[in-house]
């Protein structure tokens, strides 16, 4: 089954710097690579999300890369804010409707 | 946009004891609803994917015959847990996806501890 692996499980970062979140994946029928943020006791907030036929894929702040060959896609967040601290997690899927294998999870700690 | 939501929020329950955890869709319909479990600080596992009117899929590893599942109707999927150890206290949460959308919709989760 497919296995998604993701790096670091935590990231500090100064408040105005980038942060970027790295996952690997090992299906290569997975088609849909979604990014949710989780604060504590929350349910997951889908944040941006990229299928397989685009390369690249931004809204505001954030962008999602993924390199299909290579299996890995990645999450960045600029200008990073105080608010932008929580645990961010990736995901891939066969389709957007199906069952998703999370990666481990991202602890952002963004300081003033 | 959809909601999905979760009954009870929280339970507290006596170890041997059976916990039925409801799954909603409220404005759309969902023919499969997926359960996933989150232990403190990790990740989201994927436990079994509930199908409207047939058998649930379990992952591997996980018990059928403790973790219960219905989706009885094509708004509601229910997780029982049988037997309840404290080991299964845990967060379960559960998402539906529109058939006819891209989008998967999580439930605001289930806080299961057992005692």
């Amino acid at each position: 089954g497919e296995n998604v692996e993701q790096h670091p499980s935590t990231l500090s970062v100064q408040e105005g710097d980038s942060a970027v979140i790295k996952c690997t994946y090992s299906d290569s029928a997975s088609n849909y690579f979604p990014w949710y943020k989780q604060e504590l006791g929350k349910r997951p907030q889908l944040i941006i999300d990229i299928r397989s036929n685009v390369g690249e894929k931004k809204d505001q702040r954030i962008a999602v890369t993924l390199n299909k060959t290579a299996k890995h896609f990645s999450l960045h967040i600029t200008e990073t804010q105080p608010e932008d601290s929580a645990v961010y997690f990736c995901a891939a899927s066969i389709e957007s409707w199906g069952k998703l294998q999370f990666g481990s999870g991202t602890q952002v700690v963004v300081t003033p | 946009g959809a909601v999905v939501s979760q009954h009870p929020s929280w339970v507290i329950c006596k170890s041997g004891t059976s916990v039925k955890i409801e799954c909603r869709s409220l404005d759309f319909q969902a023919t499969t609803m997926f359960w996933y479990r989150q232990f403190p600080k990790q990740s989201l596992m994927l436990m079994a994917t509930s199908n409207e009117g047939s058998k649930a899929t379990y992952e591997q590893g996980v018990e059928k015959d403790k973790f219960l599942i219905n989706h009885a109707s094509l708004t509601l999927s229910t997780l029982t847990v049988t037997s309840a150890h404290p080991e299964d206290s845990s967060f379960y949460i559960c998402s539906a996806p529109r058939t006819s959308g891209y989008e998967q919709y999580f439930g605001p989760g289930t806080r299961l501890t057992v005692t």
